[in-house]
Formats: structure tokens, sequence, C-alpha cells
């Protein structure tokens, strides 16, 4: 089945600690992104990249890391330099001007 | 930049029809969508408008844009239970990241 995978589901990390965040896609898509969701915030962007080897800056990129080695992975590293990293985290990617598919997301708490 | 707003909360009896309202800033938007949202889940598509159409229908589904007053709405007729949701408006201009609205959620009760 095609289709965007994201994982872990659920994350917990304790204060001062990095964590990756995972996403795979087999779609074949050229672009992929980041979004943080928050209650009554929407979807904020992080991160995008067009190509492999190739990413740019959303609107909220400080505190995060992502890199682009493969077309079919997109991973983000929260950093221990976020300052409230708690969020539902979603993936998606998408033909270059065509529709996103999102993955199911990825809920991280920092305890 | 560019804006997009919704209204956050809309409550609709089961059978009747739901209409939510979006509005968007940015005139050189080129496809305009909606997204659905059930708890803890991904987005999903919808349906999306091109900016030169003022209507498309989709079974249940009809989205009007009037491209002048920047204002987009989403009906669902004879809404179920199972819509209820949030749902994200959002907007692009052809190669461009999608700018999202902060989601509108939508409670059905039986």
């Amino acid at each position: 089945d095609g289709g965007i995978t994201q994982s872990p589901k659920y994350l917990f990390r304790k204060e001062g600690q990095n964590v990756t965040l995972s996403c795979e896609q087999n779609l074949n898509h050229d672009a992929m992104y980041w979004y943080r969701q928050d209650p009554g915030q929407g979807l904020r962007l992080i991160y995008y990249s067009q190509i492999v080897n190739d990413f740019q800056k959303g609107d909220i990129a400080e505190g995060y890391s992502v890199s682009r080695e493969k077309k079919e992975s997109f991973p983000l590293t929260v950093t221990s330099a976020q300052k409230n990293p708690t969020a539902f985290y979603l993936c998606a990617s998408s033909h270059l001007g065509g529709e996103l598919f999102f993955g199911e997301g990825s809920r991280l708490t920092v305890l | 930049g560019e804006d997009v707003e919704q209204s956050l909360f809309l409550s609709v009896r089961e059978g009747d029809s739901s209409v939510i309202n979006c509005t968007y800033t940015d005139s050189s938007s080129t496809y305009l969508y909606w997204y659905k949202q059930e708890p803890g889940a991904g987005l999903q598509l919808l349906t999306y408008i091109f900016s030169n159409m003022d209507m498309k229908q989709d079974q249940r589904l009809t989205v009007l844009l009037n491209k002048k007053d920047k204002h987009l709405s989403l009906r669902i007729a004879d809404t179920q239970t199972g819509d209820s949701a949030i749902y994200f408006c959002a907007e692009s201009e052809g190669y461009s990241t999608l700018t999202f609205g902060k989601g509108t959620m939508l409670l059905v009760s039986p």
C-alpha cells in the first residue's frame, strides 16, 4: 500500500534530550513537509524539502533540524533548544504543486 | 504574509446541512483545499477547487468560492455523526507551501 508512515506514534522525552521522529513515504513524491499542531493553533510549518539534499525553514524552525538524504525519508529532530516541544507532529508529502498527503502523526510529550 | 481565517466551532444536528466558512487574504491563491482531521489522526484531503472556479460538487460536499470577497465555504449535506471532525481550509499559490487555517471543529449530535 502506498502512503506515509510516521513513527513512533507516541513518544516521551525528558527535558534536555534530543529526539528524532521518522517519516517515510513510498508515493514517489518529491516534496516532504513537517508541521506542528497545537490545540487551537492549526498547523504550523517547521521545515520542508522539495528535493533530496535540500530543505527550507518554515515558520517555526527554531529548535528543530531535518535531513533529506533519500527521497523517501525526511526525519525531524526535536532538539533540546526547542523550548516547548510537547505537541502533535505531522509529516506530509506531495508532488511539486500538488495536494498534500499526511501521515498519522506523532505525539511528543516532554516530561 | 498570507492568512487564512476560520470560525473555530460549529454544532449541527444529524441530517442537517453544515456550512463551514473560510476567508483568505492572498489574492494570488491558485488552489484552495478542504482537509478533514479525525481525533488523533492525520489530515485527509476532502476536496479542492481551482481559483478560476466558483463551485465544485462531490457527492455530499459542495465547495463555493467567491474570489472577489476571498471567501470559501464547504457545505456538507445530510450531515452524519461520522462527519464530526476538525475541518481545515488551506490555500496555496502554485508551487508554494500551503497555508492552513486554524481549523473548525464540527460536532454532529444525534
